[in-house]
């Protein structure tokens, strides 16, 4: 099955700062990659998402890049604010529904 | 309704108990998920569920556990002879097709077997 590793499992940041988490996955068929953020006592919420027909993906603050060849992507947030501070999940998945998350990165941004 | 919603939030049993979460999709999204969260860990794949069948239930961890979808909407897991280990957070999600689509996830409900 999918194996899916997430670095670092900490980052702490200064307000404005940008801030960048790094997952790999192990199965080349995965073809879908979504990005979930958690706050405490909360639910994941899907922040964004990429698929494998795209290198790269932006959405205001928020980034994402995929690496098909080496099998990895990354989230970058740029100009950090305190409400950035959650816990972020990567996930993958090369199964139609089933997702393989990595252990999540508490970010803490620092006013 | 607006989200996915989960009850009860939380929920506190005594080891040996029978419990039942019950998640509530997004209206007319076909597809449920069922994951659980162990403190400081990303979810993991529990069962999912297309229309009213069971189409992967590959992540139940063994037999105590069994969940149903009886109208197509209102999902409920069912744990049976709770174990301590069964302490964790319970999440459901949706999403509108199985296609790589959104999935929306619920608040979870947080279950403590004591």
């Amino acid at each position: 099955g999918e194996n899916v590793e997430q670095h670092p499992s900490t980052l702490s940041v200064q307000e404005g700062d940008s801030a960048v988490i790094k997952c790999t996955y192990s199965d080349s068929a995965s073809n879908y990659f979504p990005w979930y953020k958690q706050e405490l006592g909360k639910g994941p919420q899907l922040i964004i998402d990429i698929r494998s027909n795209v290198g790269e993906k932006k959405d205001q603050r928020i980034a994402v890049t995929l690496n098909k060849t080496a099998k990895h992507f990354s989230l970058h947030i740029t100009e950090t604010q305190p409400e950035d501070s959650a816990v972020y999940f990567c996930a993958a998945t090369s199964g139609r529904y089933k997702l393989s998350f990595g252990a999540g990165t508490t970010v803490t941004v620092r006013a | 309704g607006a989200g996915v919603s989960q009850t009860p939030s939380n929920k506190v049993t005594e080891k040996g108990k029978y419990v039942e979460l019950r998640c509530d999709p997004i209206s007319g999204h076909t597809a449920l998920y069922w994951y659980r969260q162990s403190l400081g860990q990303g979810p993991e794949f529990l069962i999912y569920f297309q229309g009213t069948g069971a189409a992967d239930d590959s992540g139940l961890p063994n037999d105590r556990f069994f969940a149903v979808r009886p109208e197509g909407s209102v999902s409920t897991l069912k744990i049976q002879r709770t174990e301590r280990g069964d302490s964790a957070v319970y999440l459901c999600a949706s999403s509108s097709t199985e296609q790589n689509t959104e999935a929306f996830f619920g608040q979870g409900t947080r279950l403590t077997v004591v």
